[in-house]
């Protein structure tokens, strides 16, 4: 079946350095990937999506190119805040699942220090 | 801007209870999911739910486990008999349509954190 892994955290970091948070996935087809984010106390939010190979999804300086290729969707942001501190879930849909399954990996925790 | 809720954020209760976590999905919204996630672990499916049926769902949600829509409001997760390996954050989520090819987005409220005794 579908499955996502993403780096292990926590991930801390100085403000204003660069992020990368890896993400590979294994799926059959075509699958649809994502990046949420949980901040302290909430639920999950769509950060950014990425639909068909080579698409580049981005949102609030977050970026990720969808790579079948290599089958990865790795997030990036050129210069983090102290705002973006939060959990970041890499997710997937599509593939051997229905499409209304989301397929999440563990989540990786983000640290960033002033 | 609407959002998801989940009551109550946090549940305790005694093994073999039944329990009812609540949610209010946005209010235009058809499709219905609830997740969980066991500490440590990652967010799994357990079913999705349109026009007052289960869509699909996974190997999790057995006989212990019930959806309903018992009003137009809300979307409520049964579980019978709860067991210690039952708890995990539990969040609910909608999206206004199908998300055929994972396009349409699904949107997930702050979590209900049950705990098993």
């Amino acid at each position: 079946g579908n499955s996502v892994t993403q780096m292990e955290g926590p991930v801390t970091l100085s403000e204003e350095a660069f992020l990368t948070i890896n993400c590979t996935y294994t799926a059959t087809g075509y699958p649809s990937l994502f990046w949420y984010v949980q901040y302290p106390g909430e639920g999950l939010q769509l950060l950014l999506k990425a639909t068909k190979a080579d698409d580049k999804g981005s949102n609030k300086g977050f970026e990720a190119t969808y790579r079948k290729e290599t089958t990865s969707f790795h997030l990036e942001k050129g210069s983090v805040q102290v705002s973006d501190s939060a959990v970041y879930f890499c997710a997937l849909s599509g593939g051997n699942s229905g499409y209304s399954t989301l397929t999440f990996g563990k989540g990786t925790m983000l640290l960033v220090s002033p | 801007e609407p959002e998801v809720t989940q009551t109550p954020s946090h549940q305790v209760t005694q093994m073999g209870q039944e329990v009812i976590l609540r949610c209010v999905p946005i209010s235009n919204h058809l499709y219905f999911y609830w997740y969980r996630q066991i500490l440590g672990q990652k967010v799994e499916f357990l079913v999705s739910f349109y026009n007052n049926e289960i869509s699909e769902k996974s190997e999790i949600f057995d006989d212990q486990f019930s959806v309903e829509r018992p009003d137009g409001s809300n979307f409520t997760l049964k579980i019978r008999s709860t067991k210690l390996e039952d708890s995990a954050m539990y969040f609910c989520a909608s999206s206004e349509a199908l998300p055929v090819r994972g396009i349409i987005t699904q949107y997930f409220g702050p979590g209900t954190r049950l705990t098993v005794l």
